[in-house]
């Protein structure tokens, strides 16, 4: 079972350069999400897409856009990278109903220099 | 706004200790209440959950009840091995969408 997969891994970035960050789900969830996680800050949502089609600001949008571009898959961009975006970034899909837990992936740990 | 507040890491323990990682929230309405676990290099995983008041979540040996009257969710295990060293997330849901409210985690460390 794949779940939650993310794509790349690990890459660096000079400052000022784009990149996007893929996400893919086979879960058949309507929900995907994309966290940042700093040391000692937990994880801060980004963006949310509760269905396809639609995308909503989380607590930390500043710097980031999104594309929910079918059910399956959700795009992160960083038009212009700074180096207070190193951080590891998670996807994570779920049913739309509160109870329902959360899927991630394995995250992509991201540097800006 | 809905938080969730965890006690601070890093925890050490000897292996076959008792363990205990306290988290408390703040919430309006009746939220659902999880805990995630991160082992190093990886996502995070749904470890246990609970969605009403007196709930108890168990999985893998951990447990935690839901406590409406002292707003807490506080993660124990009787016996913990090496294999339990990971950081542990304390998690709330309230709102349609799924959209979670995470603790800033508790780094566990067990010695053999």
């Amino acid at each position: 079972n794949a779940g939650v997969t993310q794509t790349p891994k690990f890459q660096v970035l000079k400052t000022g350069q784009s990149m996007t960050l893929q996400c893919a789900q086979d879960m058949n969830h309507n929900s995907m999400y994309w966290y940042r996680q700093d040391p000692g800050m937990g994880l801060r949502l980004i963006y949310y897409s509760a269905s396809e089609g639609t995308t909503d600001k989380g607590e930390v949008p500043n710097g980031y856009n999104v594309s929910r571009l079918n059910k399956r898959e959700f795009s992160l961009r960083l038009e212009s990278a700074a180096p207070s975006q190193t951080s590891v970034y998670f996807c994570a899909s779920s049913g739309v109903q509160y109870n329902q837990p959360q899927h991630f992936g394995d995250g992509t740990r991201l540097s800006i220099l | 706004g809905d938080s969730v507040t965890q006690m601070e890491g890093p925890v050490t323990l000897s292996e076959e200790a008792f363990l205990t990682i306290n988290c408390t929230y703040t919430a309006t309405g009746y939220p659902s209440l999880f805990w995630y676990v991160q082992y190093p290099g990886e996502g995070l995983q749904l470890l246990l959950k609970a969605t009403k008041a007196d709930d108890k979540g168990s999985n893998k040996g951990f447990e935690a009840t839901y406590r409406k009257e002292t707003t807490s969710f506080h993660l124990e295990k009787g016996s913990v091995q090496v294999s339990d060293s990971a950081v542990y997330f304390c998690a709330l849901s309230a709102n349609q969408g799924g959209k979670l409210i995470f603790g800033q985690g508790t780094e566990l460390s067990v010695k053999p």
